[in-house]
């Protein structure tokens, strides 16, 4: 079973609109939370990074929150670009195996004129 | 992807051939990984290294290997590829800071 979840599966939203992704994960015990943007054709990047004390982290137009006891995560886009069409990704840790990741399937979203 | 370079970027396979993927690496990270990407599915490890000829299973190893004989070059090859294997693969190296992927390559078994 998947230990994290992602929803919605994908969206469209109008240029210049923002939206927001959740990711609800089960991995425990839990290290860190990270978000990658992975556009079409290309390997994923990572936009944020938030440990288990860090409730808020921004990067630019993306703003990433976490709930460590709901083991719940969100991604909020402000004023959507169409370059911010892509897949969005999160991927959780547990401790002591910061080097192996589990991912979620992944927001596709679509920004349109 | 400055870093990691992965080839081919794209290849087509007959059923029952061997086919070996390269990922190539410049930043001299400890761990490297194999991953692959299909619809609807996360990213799954295959393989991963954690050194010099030091290598694990992920969780879908089956009909898979993989070798590290110098730290800057991660091979994973399919013994003999089957039509479930068709897939986008990609490398990836963990520096402590986080991850890097390459750009993946994408296999297509006939």
């Amino acid at each position: 079973k998947n230990q994290v979840e992602q929803s919605p599966q994908s969206l469209i939203i109008l240029e210049g609109k923002n939206c927001t992704l959740q990711c609800n994960y089960t991995v425990s015990p839990f290290s860190n939370l990270r978000w990658y943007k992975q556009d079409t054709g290309r390997g994923p990047v990572s936009l944020t990074i938030m440990t288990f004390s860090e409730n808020t982290k921004s990067n630019g137009r993306y703003t990433a929150t976490l709930d460590a006891d709901t083991k719940q995560s969100s991604l909020h886009i402000t004023a959507s670009q169409l370059s911010d069409s892509a897949s969005y990704i999160c991927v959780v840790s547990g401790q002591g195996n910061d080097y192996k990741l589990s991912f979620g399937a992944g927001t596709t979203v679509t920004v349109r004129a | 992807d400055a870093g990691i370079t992965q080839s081919p970027r794209h290849k087509v396979t007959e059923t029952g051939t061997p086919v070996t993927l390269r990922c190539h690496q410049t930043e001299n990270h400890r761990y490297m990984y194999w991953y692959r990407q299909d619809p609807g599915h996360g990213l799954r490890l295959i393989h991963y290294s954690y050194g010099v000829k030091d290598t694990d299973k992920g969780e879908v190893s089956d009909g898979y290997s993989v070798s590290r004989s110098k730290t800057e070059d991660f091979l994973l090859t399919l013994e003999s590829a089957t039509s479930s294997q068709t897939s986008v693969y990609f490398c990836a190296t963990w520096s402590g800071d986080g991850y890097t992927f390459g750009s993946g390559t994408r296999l297509t078994v006939v």
